[in-house]
């Protein structure tokens, strides 16, 4: 089945300055890519998301590339501010047969922290 | 807010008991799929139920069952509770399967002693 590895597992940074979360994984079958973002006590929180026909997605401060051919994706967050501090999580879905379709396989999430 | 609701919001049970989890889906969603989070960990996939069927299963063992309503609201039971059932059960809603936005609830914290 798929499996998601991402790094860093923790990222502290100063407000203003730019944070980058990279997963990788193993299913070449996989073609959705979605991040979501975790404040404490909640449930996780769609942040933004990709699809395996496009290269790279923004939305405001937020964007993420893909690469197919090594199979990774990464998280841009640019200017952070301490409203970003979180865990952030990737996940992917395989559009492959079998009981791994349309589940979300995660990363083990990252901890961001925004400092002001 | 996503729209998606789960009740209770806390739960403590005894091991060897039984509790039912509950999850109302997004309007307009179909699909609901069910994940288990440890503390510290990503959420993993227990299974997903579209239009009233389990349509996939994740390693979990079948005292994890479950139940999808005419209104696309959503039951998790779990028989014979361990200890290490102890987590956040949170349940997703989608319109459809894979490559669809999945939604989550604010996840239901179960406690079991």
């Amino acid at each position: 089945g798929e499996n998601v590895e991402q790094h860093p597992s923790t990222l502290s940074v100063q407000e203003g300055d730019s944070a980058v979360i990279k997963c990788t994984y193993s299913d070449s079958a996989s073609n959705y890519f979605p991040w979501y973002k975790q404040e404490l006590g909640k449930g996780p929180q769609l942040i933004i998301d990709i699809r395996s026909n496009v290269g790279e997605k923004k939305d405001q401060r937020i964007a993420v590339t893909l690469n197919k051919t090594a199979k990774h994706f990464s998280l841009h967050i640019t200017e952070t501010q301490p409203e970003d501090s979180a865990v952030y999580f990737c996940a992917a879905v395989s559009a492959g047969g079998g009981t791994s379709y349309g589940k979300l396989t995660f990363g083990q999430g990252t901890i961001l922290t925004v400092h002001p | 807010e996503t729209g998606v609701t789960q009740s209770p919001t806390h739960l403590i049970k005894t091991r060897g008991q039984q509790v039912t989890l509950r999850c109302s889906s997004q309007s307009g969603h179909n699909t609901v799929s069910w994940y288990q989070q440890a503390l510290g960990q990503g959420p993993q996939f227990i299974f997903q139920y579209y239009r009233e069927e389990e349509n996939g299963r994740g390693n979990f063992p079948p005292r994890f069952s479950g139940l999808q309503f005419p209104n696309y609201s959503s039951e998790l039971n779990v028989n014979a509770l361990e200890l290490d059932d102890s987590a956040l059960y949170l349940c997703a809603s989608s319109r459809g399967l894979a490559g669809v936005e999945q939604y989550f609830g604010p996840g239901t914290r179960l406690t079991v002693t």
